[in-house]
């Protein structure tokens, strides 16, 4: 099966700071998927990455898919507390699966 | 904006009672699916739906789960006796296309005593 390989595990910055999360597949990459999880709650859906070498941004979150890496990066510029949560990266499998990747719990300090 | 919704969004039960979590998923939608999310871990996979059968099913989902599309609009995850591990928030979702952008509800958290 497919995995996907966050990191890091949690980040904590302060407010106003740059951070990267990376997504690392262990097979080939067609299409990767960037959600977040406020604490306790559903899955929104932030973007979708599907053509090597993607680039797309969305208010302060850029993410990025570098297919010959097998892997993904995910930006937010100048964070506020209300990127607080955790990023999942996504990907579609074999036959009807979707694997979620092992998040990254994001704490922005006021 | 249509939206997947999910009911209860909490439940509380006995070990080995059987619990039934609601999923509406957005009306043109043709692929369904559930996710469970274990406090503190990962979200894992554990079936999809198509052409109102299963199309694919984890090593989780065992013959203590079952999934029905019993009305054309909702989309149930039936456990049959629950285990203390079973608590976990359940994620259901839907997509128009196979690649299509997955679209999920609000989860329905369960509580297994």
């Amino acid at each position: 099966s497919q995995e996907l390989e966050q990191s890091p595990q949690s980040l904590i910055v302060q407010e106003g700071k740059n951070l990267t999360i990376n997504c690392t597949s262990s097979k080939t990459l067609y299409g990767l998927y960037w959600y977040k999880q406020k604490y306790g709650e559903g899955l929104i859906f932030l973007m979708m990455l599907q053509k090597g070498g993607e680039e797309k941004s969305h208010e302060k979150i850029t993410a990025k898919l570098d297919e010959k890496k097998q892997q993904s990066s995910l930006h937010i510029t100048a964070s506020q507390p209300s990127h607080a949560g955790i990023y999942l990266c996504g990907a579609d499998g074999i036959g009807n699966q979707f694997y979620f990747g092992t998040g990254t719990s994001l704490t922005v300090i006021p | 904006e249509p939206e997947v919704t999910q009911t209860p969004s909490h439940q509380v039960t006995q070990m080995g009672q059987e619990v039934i979590l609601r999923c509406v998923p957005i009306s043109n939608h043709l692929y369904f699916y559930w996710y469970r999310q274990i406090l503190g871990q990962k979200v894992e996979f554990l079936v999809s739906f198509y052409n109102n059968e299963i199309s694919e099913k984890s090593e989780i989902f065992d013959d203590q789960f079952s999934v029905e599309r019993p009305d054309g609009s909702n989309f149930t995850l039936k456990i049959r006796s629950t285990k203390l591990e079973d608590s976990a928030m359940y994620f259901c979702a839907s997509t128009e296309s196979r690649s299509g952008e997955l679209f999920f509800g609000e989860g329905s958290r369960l509580t297994v005593l």
